[in-house]
């Protein structure tokens, strides 16, 4: 069974601080990892793809990959209250994505 | 550049009937999904086509549920004997495939609510 785990939260921050946000998948053979922001009673919407280990930055966003320890994570830096949100990781299981549950980040302005 | 379009975006039934659900990919997108997601959960792979084909189901995908792309553009996902278990939103997503990206794109989904 492929799992992928990330801590429900919430997780708070204050606004112009980093929000860090993690996740772990089971499969060590996984190649592609995803992050998605949903808002309260909306689809979820890609904000950052990752396919090597290391860093990608995108705007304020940046992802981490670490594939020997089997470990995503997204940074958000100045954090904004509009980026209030659940956060979904998604890892790349043949054709379909595996979500997990989902972290709830609130900024607080 | 139009995104993935979904229809109905809201669908409240009586347990027992019948439902279907439309979903429109990105135009150029040759690989459709779709998955169902319920409160607090991410959401859950039930099937996806390459074109026409419908290359992979996932075990949630009753007997119940069948999905089609008839011409390899919009897809169907019909729900017969709908049951209160089926309450969820149904999402819709596309991607280009290995030659342009393994990034799945989401439509705004159908929230099903069957009373």
């Amino acid at each position: 069974q492929k799992e992928v785990e990330q801590n429900s939260g919430p997780l708070s921050v204050p606004e112009g601080a980093i929000a860090s946000l993690n996740c772990t998948y089971s499969d060590r053979g996984s190649q592609s990892f995803f992050w998605y922001r949903q808002y309260s009673g909306k689809s979820p919407e890609l904000i950052m793809f990752i396919y090597s280990n290391g860093d990608k930055e995108d705007g304020r966003f940046t992802a981490q990959l670490n594939k020997a320890s089997q470990y995503v994570s997204l940074l958000i830096r100045d954090s904004q209250p509009s980026d209030s949100a659940t956060y979904l990781c998604a890892v790349k299981a043949g054709t379909a994505l595996i979500f997990g549950k989902g972290t709830t980040l609130s900024v607080s302005s | 550049d139009t995104g993935v379009s979904q229809n109905p975006r809201h669908k409240i039934t009586k347990r027992g009937q019948n439902v279907t659900f439309r979903c429109d990919p990105i135009s150029e997108h040759n690989r459709l999904y779709w998955y169902r997601q319920t409160l607090g959960q991410g959401p859950e792979f039930l099937t996806y086509f390459q074109n026409e084909a419908q290359l992979e189901k996932s075990r949630l995908l009753s007997d119940r549920f069948s999905a089609e792309r008839p011409k390899g553009s919009f897809s169907t996902l019909e729900i017969q004997r709908t049951e209160q278990g089926d309450s969820a939103m149904y999402l819709c997503a596309s991607s280009l495939g290995p030659q342009g990206g393994y990034e799945q794109y989401f439509g705004p989904g159908t929230r099903l609510t069957v009373t």
